[in-house]
């Protein structure tokens, strides 16, 4: 099956810093998706991101099909972007499969 | 809010017993998934329906089952409980196969 490999797995900034988030896959990229897990447990869509760029304030992400990875930037990072970012595609056209995640820290 | 409603939020079972998760996705959406992600796990498939067949199937235990009924909500039946499957469930619905999909805000399970 398709294989989902997130990096770093940790990271840990201070707050106002920038990071990149990267997602590589082992098959064609087909439904890229980039979610938040905040504190809480809540999963937030990100990014529905199959292919090229796009940003959402001081978020952004890019996926480039064709190499099968996706990056996610942040940029002046706050408090609450704390969390653990996941990226999932589909397989088959069915199933989503996740990323292990980066586990964000964001120090005031 | 994403539009999937999961109930119940939280849930406290005893080891043995059988429980049932529901979901109801969003208007329109004919596509469900569940997913099982347990303490500091990432999210493990589970399986997924589509108008109401079964699409793809995952990690899921013979113990557990799930359907998805004529109105597209779908349930997910867990039984024989033990405690290893203590985890948060979530659902996540889509228009179909191959477009985004959201998340409910999942069901807590605790199995004492």
């Amino acid at each position: 099956g398709i294989q989902v490999e997130q990096s770093p797995p940790d990271l840990i900034l201070q707050e106002g810093a920038n990071s990149t988030l990267r997602c590589n896959f082992s098959d064609s990229v087909n439904n890229l998706q980039w979610f938040h897990q905040n504190p809480w447990g809540q999963l937030i869509n990100l990014f529905y991101i199959p292919s090229g760029t796009k940003q959402n304030g001081r978020l952004s992400a890019t996926t480039v099909a064709t190499e099968r990875y996706s990056l996610l930037y942040i940029s002046s990072s706050q408090t609450t972007d704390s969390g653990v970012y996941f990226c999932a595609d589909s397989y088959n056209n069915n199933d989503m499969r996740f990323g292990a995640g980066t586990r964000l820290t964001v120090k005031p | 809010d994403s539009g999937v409603t999961q109930t119940p939020k939280h849930l406290i079972t005893a080891t043995g017993q059988r429980v049932t998760l529901r979901c109801s996705p969003r208007s329109g959406d004919l596509s469900v998934y569940w997913y099982q992600q347990s303490l500091d796990q990432g999210l493990q498939f589970l399986i997924q329906y589509y108008n109401g067949e079964e699409r793809a199937k995952g990690n899921i235990l013979e113990r557990f089952s799930a359907q998805q009924f004529p109105d597209l909500h779908s349930e997910l039946n867990l039984s024989s409980l033990e405690l290893g499957d203590s985890a948060l469930y979530f659902c996540a619905s889509s228009v179909a196969r191959d477009t985004e999909a959201f998340f409910g805000q999942g069901t807590r399970l605790t199995v004492v």
